[in-house]
C-alpha cells in the first residue's frame, strides 16, 4: 500500500465552523490531490498540488482552500463548513503527471456537517 | 467536454459466472485509462493502466481491454472476494488529475 495517511478518519462538525483535514505521505511524491466522493457524482477533484507551495483549483474548489508547506503534507481546509460539504474526502498522490503514473489513494475522511 | 460513463451501475453475479463491465469515454487525446477497485470504507485501489487501443492487461480473474472509445473489465469465474465497486478514470489537463466514472458495483454471491 502507498504510504498515505489521512486524519481524522471521521469527523462531525457544525455548520459555520472551520475544518482542516490532513494528508500525510511517506512516498516523497511531488503531486498530491484532494477529491470528494458523493453518491451520484463519483470522485471530483477539489484542489491539487504540484510541489511545495504550488497548488491549483479543481472542479469543485468553492469553499475550500489548501496548503502544502512540506512535500509530505497536504492540508484541506473548509473555511466555513456547510451541509453540502458532507462527504467522504480522499487524498491521492502520484509520482508524475500527464497520466504517466496512476494516482494512489488514502482511505478517506468521512465528514458530516450538521 | 471530457466525460467517462460506466455501465451497468450495479451487477449481481453468481460465483463462477463470467461477465464484463464497460467504461466509455470522450476525451481529446487519450493519455491513458485507469481501472480501480474500491471496497466499502476504503480508498480506490489501482488495478491497471491502458495506454493504446488493442492493449490488454490481466491480473488474476480480471482482464482489462481498450478500444478507441471504450474499455472493458472482464471478470472470469468471479469469486465473492471480487465484490467491490470498480471505477475507471482518464487523465484531464496537464497536472495528472483524473476524471472518474461513477463506478459499477459488483456483487458476487456464493
Amino acid at each position: 500500500d502507498a504510504g498515505i495517511t489521512q486524519s481524522p478518519r471521521h469527523k462531525v462538525t457544525e455548520t459555520g465552523t472551520p475544518v482542516t483535514l490532513r494528508c500525510h505521505q511517506t512516498e516523497n511524491h511531488r503531486y498530491m490531490y484532494w477529491y470528494r466522493q458523493d453518491p451520484g457524482h463519483g470522485l471530483r477533484l477539489i484542489h491539487y498540488s504540484y510541489g511545495v507551495k504550488d497548488t491549483d483549483k479543481g472542479e469543485v474548489s468553492d469553499g475550500y482552500s489548501v496548503s502544502r508547506s512540506k512535500t509530505e503534507d497536504f492540508l484541506l481546509t473548509l473555511e466555513s463548513a456547510t451541509s453540502s460539504q458532507t462527504s467522504v474526502y480522499f487524498c491521492a498522490i502520484s509520482e508524475s503527471l500527464q497520466g504517466a503514473s496512476p494516482l494512489h489513494f488514502g482511505n478517506g475522511t468521512r465528514l458530516t456537517v450538521t | 467536454e471530457d466525460q467517462v460513463t460506466q455501465s451497468p451501475e450495479a451487477l449481481r453475479l453468481q460465483e463462477g459466472e463470467s461477465s464484463s463491465l464497460n467504461c466509455s469515454y470522450t476525451v481529446s487525446g487519450l493519455r491513458g485509462l485507469f481501472w480501480y477497485r474500491q471496497d466499502p470504507g476504503k480508498g480506490p485501489e489501482f488495478l491497471f493502466t491502458l495506454y493504446s487501443a488493442g492493449e490488454e492487461k490481466e491480473k488474476e480473474r480480471l482482464k482489462a481491454t481498450l478500444t478507441k472509445k471504450e474499455s472493458f473489465l472482464h471478470i472470469t469465474a468471479p469469486k465473492p472476494e471480487d465484490s467491490a465497486t470498480y471505477l475507471c478514470a482518464v487523465p484531464r489537463g496537464s497536472q495528472g488529475n483524473l476524471i472518474f466514472g461513477k463506478g459499477t458495483k459488483l456483487s458476487v454471491k456464493p
